[in-house]
Order: structure tokens, then C-alpha cells, then sequence
């Protein structure tokens, strides 16, 4: 089992649909989680990070942990062609941060 | 404000030839420093990272060393590239281990 797995996609949706991208992990002890965007032959930015089970809520983008399920997702809203890029998902275990391989997202206008 | 630097931006190599990747970060001192590379369409995977000067743990056994001279400075080498070393690598820093990490531009390396 991968430590941190995402669905490679690619997801297609819509412009101003909702895009749902998801991310599970094995690590119970893992405490925090982050959301990464990365353009083509860009490098990573940091969308927003997550330690509490919930939601969390940054402008068009919000996060949710379910520790219970070791399931972390995001959310974007009202979704942009300018938000077609590779999702990363990255979970802090023990000291160390672990990326899964990304989702590519394409919003369609 | 933060800011890494990573050099050059692009590099290709012959077989056999050596290595030295670049990152320096500006704007804060003692960060944790980091080296990725992402092969095409796969993830990040971790090859170094340091918490202080010439502190180097190195994740996976390979042909690559890392170095940290200085506090803000992260070198990236190898004596002779193997082709499966192309790819783009990535340096990054953190405060924190546990902390956000905030990646430098990249360098894309081809290893013909």
C-alpha cells in the first residue's frame, strides 16, 4: 500500500462546476496535510495545509480531513480554467513529509 | 518576503558526467532544506534533507550526494550521471520538519 494515494485522473469538469479531488493515507500517527497545485513543468505552490479533522476554508479552495478515515480531500469551487494543473496531496508523518503522485485536473470552458 | 533560488534552470548532460545543482534561500535562517526530484508524470521523491550545516540525511541510496556548506546554500552533485538520473529536481525549505515547504523553480535535468 502507498503511503499517500491519489486517483492520477485526469478529472474534467466543467467551469464553475465543483471540482472534488481526493487523497487517502496509511500512516494513523500522520498530523498534518497539505495541498499542493503545480502548473506543467511548474513547481509545487502550497494551496493550504490542514491539522485539525473538519473543514477549512480559503477562498474558492476548502480542505477536509476525516483522520478517523485517514482521508483528506479538497474542494474548489466555482472552478477556473486556470486552476487545470496536477493536485498534490502531502502528509507529514513522523518528522517527514510524503507526496502522492497527483491528480491532473482540467477544467473545461 | 522568503525566497529560493535554484540553478540552473535547465541542464543537459552527458552520461558519466558530473553534477552540481544550486539552491540558496533568502529571508530566514537555520531552514530545514530539502531535495526532490520528480521523474515525468510521478510524484516527488525525496532525496536529501538538512537541518543545519553539514547535517545530510539522505533518504535514498544512490549515485547523488548533498552538501551544506553554508546556512542558506544546498548542493545537489554526483561524479557520473546514469541516465535514470534525469528528471526534475526540486529544492525546497521549511522552518519546520513538520512545517509547509516552499519549493525553488525547479531544475530540469537530461541525461542523454
Amino acid at each position: 500500500q502507498k503511503e499517500v494515494e491519489q486517483n492520477s485522473g485526469p478529472l474534467s469538469v466543467p467551469e464553475g462546476a465543483i471540482a472534488s479531488l481526493n487523497c487517502t493515507y496509511s500512516d494513523r500517527g500522520s498530523q498534518s496535510f497539505f495541498w499542493y497545485r503545480q502548473y506543467s513543468g511548474k513547481s509545487p505552490e502550497l494551496i493550504m495545509f490542514i491539522y485539525s479533522n473538519g473543514d477549512k476554508e480559503d477562498g474558492r479552495f476548502t480542505a477536509q480531513l476525516n483522520k478517523a478515515s485517514q482521508y483528506v480531500s479538497l474542494l474548489i469551487r466555482d472552478s477556473q480554467p486556470s486552476d487545470s494543473a496536477t493536485y498534490l496531496c502531502a502528509v507529514n508523518r513522523h518528522n517527514d513529509m510524503r507526496f502522492g503522485a497527483g491528480t491532473r485536473l482540467t477544467v473545461k470552458p | 518576503s522568503q525566497t529560493i533560488h535554484q540553478w540552473p534552470a535547465t541542464l543537459v548532460q552527458p552520461v558519466g558526467s558530473p553534477l552540481s545543482l544550486e539552491c540558496t534561500v533568502e529571508g530566514t535562517s537555520n531552514p530545514n532544506l530539502y531535495w526532490y526530484r520528480q521523474a515525468a508524470g510521478r510524484g516527488l521523491q525525496l532525496l536529501f534533507y538538512s537541518v543545519g550545516i553539514g547535517q545530510i540525511s539522505s533518504e535514498v541510496p544512490q549515485n547523488l550526494s548533498a552538501s551544506r556548506p553554508q546556512d542558506r546554500q544546498f548542493i545537489l552533485s554526483s561524479k557520473k550521471l546514469l541516465l535514470s538520473d534525469s528528471g526534475f529536481y526540486l529544492c525546497a525549505w521549511s522552518v519546520s520538519i513538520q512545517e509547509t515547504q516552499y519549493f525553488g523553480p525547479g531544475t530540469r535535468l537530461l541525461v542523454l
